[in-house]
């Protein structure tokens, strides 16, 4: 069964430092999603991509944030200068239609140090 | 703002039992209502429902919606446990490319 990926799985940084996490979307998905869970709270919406272009962000999402979908598998999300509040899971996730079912990857725990 | 609120936050029953997870939503220009399950890391998709007051089912787990009421519930029969996660509930709007809105999960253990 097609499922979305995600690496690294675990991504260790020092506070100020850049990173990329990647994932691999479900091939024949055309809405991408990131999202972030930090520790005991609840799942929030970053930002969605569509059409090689982001469709709606939150206000978490700001200019230290960035997506871009390099080439036609994956997607990516940068973090530029990283803050230890950024300590979280990001998830990926991808649907076929806007409006159908997200499926998520498993995950990058980003630990921001 | 949108909100989704789910209840209860943690429930322990036995192995056989019978479970209803509850969610509530207010969201603007509401779109779909999904349930997820959440074990270690990824949720899990389970259900999406769009239309009130039709159950969708898939095994022992079913849903439905009440978009009157602005609730969900979701059903386990015969808990096993491997049931065992936490269930997440999220509502979408009626956007472009759908953002999903989640509640805090309702955390389910089931002891054998």
């Amino acid at each position: 069964e097609p499922e979305v990926t995600q690496t690294p799985s675990h991504q260790v940084t020092q506070m100020g430092q850049e990173v990329i996490l990647r994932c691999v979307p479900i091939s024949n998905h055309l809405y991408f999603y990131w999202y972030r869970q930090i520790l005991g709270q609840k799942v929030e919406f970053l930002v969605s991509f569509y059409n090689n272009e982001i469709s709606e962000k939150s206000e978490i999402f700001d200019d230290q944030f960035s997506v871009e979908r390099p080439d036609g598998s994956n997607f990516t999300l940068k973090i530029r200068s990283t803050k230890l509040e950024d300590s979280a899971m990001y998830f990926c996730a991808s649907s076929e239609q806007g409006f159908g079912e997200q499926f998520f990857g498993p995950g990058t725990r980003l630990t921001v140090l | 703002e949108d909100k989704v609120v789910q209840s209860p936050l943690s429930l322990v029953v036995h192995e056989g039992d019978t479970v209803t997870l509850n969610c509530s939503y207010e969201v603007t220009n509401f779109r779909s209502l999904l349930w997820y399950k959440q074990e270690k890391k990824a949720p899990t998709f389970l259900f999406m429902l769009t239309s009130s007051g039709i159950e969708k089912k898939s095994g022992r787990l079913s849903s439905i919606l009440d978009k009157k009421e602005l609730f969900s519930i979701l059903n386990i029969t015969a808990t096993q446990t491997g049931d065992s996660a936490v269930y997440l509930c999220a509502v979408g709007s009626d956007r472009g490319a759908q953002k999903l809105v989640f509640g805090q999960g309702t955390r389910l253990t089931i002891n054998p």
